[in-house]
C-alpha cells in the first residue's frame, strides 16, 4: 500500500517569511495529493490540491510542487502570517487506494 | 470542509459501553472515509464505503468495530465494548468521487472513554 512521509515534523518561522514542507510517497500509481491544514480542535481543511498530469500549481500565498519521478511534492507557504499557525497534512491517493497521509508538521509563524 | 455533519462531537463512554458516531456527508456525495486521529498524530485510515456497500475496511480493527452507510441517513461508525486504548478524535471525509479525488472532513467525534 501507499506510505506518505513528511518532513519536518515542526517548523518556526517569522512572521513574513517563507515556509516549505516536503513529503515523498512509494506508490508510483498514486495520482491525486492534497494538502490540509488543521487548526486546534478542528477537522482538516483542504487547501490546495495537485494531480500527476500536473507540476505545479498555485493558490494566492499558497503553491505546491509535483516531481512524479523523485515521488516528492511540497507545498510552499510564502508572506507567512500567524494565522498560517496549524498542523499540515499531505496525503496521497490513487484510482485504487485510499488516501494516506503524512505524520503532519506544525507550523509556527512568530509575530 | 462546512457540509459535512458529525455528532456527537464529544462523547464520554465507560469501559465496555458501545459508541456510536454519525457522520452526514456533503449533499450529493456518496464516498465516506472514516480516519482516526491520536494526540499529537496524524490521521489513520480506518474504512472506505460508499452507500450500502463497505469497499475498504483493511484499517479497521476486526473485532468491536464496525461501520455502514445506509442508502438513508448517516454513515454509522459503531465500537462494541470500548476500551480506554479507542479515546481518539474519529474523523469522517465526504468525496464525490471516492478514490483519486477531493475529500472534505468534518469536524470529528473526540471520544473519552473512562
Amino acid at each position: 500500500g501507499e506510505n506518505v512521509e513528511q518532513h519536518p515534523s515542526t517548523l518556526s518561522v517569522q512572521e513574513g517569511d517563507s515556509a516549505v514542507i516536503k513529503c515523498t510517497y512509494s506508490d508510483s500509481a498514486s495520482n491525486y495529493f492534497p494538502w490540509y491544514k488543521q487548526e486546534l480542535g478542528k477537522g482538516p481543511q483542504l487547501i490546495i490540491d495537485i494531480r500527476s498530469n500536473v507540476g505545479e500549481k498555485k493558490d494566492q500565498r499558497i503553491a505546491v510542487t509535483l516531481n512524479k519521478t523523485a515521488k516528492h511534492f511540497s507545498l510552499h507557504i510564502t508572506e507567512t502570517q500567524p494565522e498560517d499557525s496549524a498542523v499540515y497534512f499531505c496525503a496521497a491517493s490513487s484510482n485504487n487506494n485510499d488516501m494516506r497521509f503524512g505524520a503532519g508538521t506544525r507550523l509556527t509563524v512568530k509575530p | 470542509n462546512a457540509g459535512v455533519m458529525q455528532n456527537p462531537r464529544h462523547l464520554v463512554r465507560r469501559r465496555g459501553q458501545e459508541a456510536r458516531l454519525r457522520c452526514s456527508p456533503m449533499k450529493g456525495h456518496s464516498h465516506v472515509y472514516w480516519y482516526r486521529q491520536l494526540p499529537e498524530e496524524g490521521l489513520k485510515f480506518m474504512v472506505y464505503l460508499q452507500k450500502e456497500n463497505i469497499i475498504d475496511e483493511s484499517g479497521m480493527p476486526k473485532e468491536r468495530f464496525s461501520a455502514e452507510f445506509p442508502k438513508e441517513g448517516p454513515s454509522i461508525l459503531r465500537i462494541q465494548q470500548v476500551v480506554r486504548g479507542d479515546s481518539a478524535a474519529y474523523f469522517c471525509a465526504s468525496s464525490p468521487k471516492g478514490r483519486g479525488g477531493e475529500a472534505f472532513f468534518g469536524q470529528g467525534t473526540r471520544l473519552t472513554v473512562v
